[in-house]
């Protein structure tokens, strides 16, 4: 049972364009979310994270919007830059007490020049 | 943040053998844990590391299988035993750390196993 859904295996957006990533969850437990940046032969780098007390978390050229009502996140990129292509990969846990990440299975951004 | 060292970072090992991962945080830290990204998935948790205690394993994850050590706040390995080419995968050491928004887990850069 995936509780963590990354409907989208693959994404292609133009350079300067808006990349948005879509992530949908089912456990309504979950309360924390991350988002992590994976390049080849390299482990998971933090993005950006927001709790479920808000809508929207912003950091940069990154903005993670949460929809607790249809347990769905995403991740905006603005502007996108070709640095950016890399797998994404959602996440999420109980904020309370359990740090366990749940992961996604990622979708691969890449960023056309 | 925190610096998160593992080693090592790639190895190919005989199907049968055992290989022991390393992973070395420049911070004490309370919790680690221990993923599996086999080829084309996600990100599984194999297990929890608590320093003074036994660590916590998922469901499908056996002690006999995973040995795991936390001798002090900053240290911790994996054991990946009696391997079998099923057992190829990326395995990674993460922490928790506290953030205002609440506990963000970092990871180490990985170390990438091949059974023959």
């Amino acid at each position: 049972d995936q509780q963590v859904k990354q409907n989208s295996p693959s994404l292609s957006v133009q350079e300067g364009r808006i990349s948005i990533l879509n992530c949908d969850y089912t456990n309504s437990m979950f309360d924390y979310f991350l988002w992590y940046k994976k390049y080849p032969a390299e482990g998971p780098t933090f993005l950006i994270s927001i709790s479920s007390i808000k809508d929207k978390n912003e950091d940069g050229r990154f903005t993670v919007f949460l929809n607790k009502s249809a347990k769905h996140l995403s991740l905006h990129i603005v502007p996108s830059q070709p640095g950016d292509s890399a797998v994404y990969f959602c996440a999420a846990s109980a904020i309370f007490g359990n740090e366990k990440l749940t992961f996604g299975t990622g979708t691969r951004l890449t960023i056309i020049p | 943040s925190a610096v998160i060292s593992q080693k090592p970072s790639r190895d190919i090992c005989q199907r049968g053998t055992s290989l022991t991962i390393q992973c070395q945080v420049d911070s004490q830290v309370t919790m680690m844990f221990w993923y599996r990204q086999q080829p084309g998935q996600s990100l599984t948790l194999i297990a929890t590391a608590n320093q003074g205690s036994e660590a916590t394993y998922e469901s499908g994850f056996v002690i006999d299988k995973f040995p795991i050590s936390r001798p002090n706040l900053t240290f911790s390995t994996l054991t990946v035993s009696n391997m079998s080419p099923e057992d190829s995968s990326i395995y990674l050491c993460s922490v928790s750390l506290d953030s205002s928004a609440g506990n963000t887990i970092y990871f180490g850069e990985g170390s990438w196993l091949t059974v023959v």
